[in-house]
């Protein structure tokens, strides 16, 4: 089984780049959502999304952008890159009852800005 | 609002020694706790939860953890640690089955031969 797969693994951009981090899930879960881990503050929630054509906010929503067109995908899009949105990025899914069952994580990306 | 706070940002702990990592949240409803292991280079995953029921839950790898209401903690024990447990271990809650689940900052276990 697949379960969430995050694409690419390593991306290095320069500032006011643009670019998307892949996500895609084969578990037919209606949510989803993105998070950036960095150090000492764990994994802060970026977007999620409960259902195809459903997207909403979550902490720290500033310079990114979300669409889900599809259930299996949730890509994440950074307008224009800055220094600050050097991160690892975590995808999850889970079912609709996301507060009571076990997130999936994908294996992260991890982006540096320079 | 939630917030989980895990008290110590690093624990070194020798092999076949005791641990307990500790978490606290803050609620003043009825809430779901979650413990995820993150080992080097991966994502997360589901070590053990609490939803309802014996408040002491526990994990098929020898962890443990206790729900205590009212000191609002969830602190994650195992008796004897592996070098195989060295990882990233974090706290997460949510207060109802629809809710974000929200992660504490993690606690980083290294475990000493």
């Amino acid at each position: 089984n697949a379960g969430v797969t995050q694409t690419p693994k390593f991306q290095v951009l320069k500032t006011g780049q643009s670019m998307t981090l892949q996500c895609a899930q084969d578990m037919n879960h209606e949510y989803m959502s993105w998070y950036r881990q960095d150090p000492g503050m764990g994994l802060r929630l970026i977007h999620y999304s409960v259902g195809a054509g459903i997207t909403d906010q979550g902490e720290v929503p500033n310079g990114y952008n979300v669409s889900r067109s599809t259930t299996e995908d949730f890509p994440l899009r950074l307008l224009s890159a800055a220094p600050s949105q050097t991160s690892v990025y975590f995808c999850a899914s889970s079912p609709f009852d996301r507060g009571s069952t076990e997130a999936f994580f994908g294996q992260g990306t991890r982006l540096t800005v320079v | 609002a939630q917030s989980v706070t895990q008290l110590d940002s690093q624990v070194p702990v020798f092999e076949e020694a005791p641990v307990e990592l500790r978490c606290n949240y803050s609620s003043s409803v009825s809430v779901y706790l979650f413990w995820y292991v993150q080992y080097p280079n991966q994502g997360l995953q589901l070590l053990l939860k609490y939803l309802s029921g014996s408040t002491l839950v526990k994990s098929i790898n020898g962890f443990e953890a206790e729900f205590n209401k009212s000191q609002t903690s969830f602190h994650l024990r195992k008796p004897s640690v592996h070098i195989s447990d060295t990882a990233e271990y974090f706290c997460a809650v949510s207060q109802t089955s629809y809710d974000k689940v929200i992660f504490g900052p993690g606690t980083s276990l290294s475990v000493i031969p």
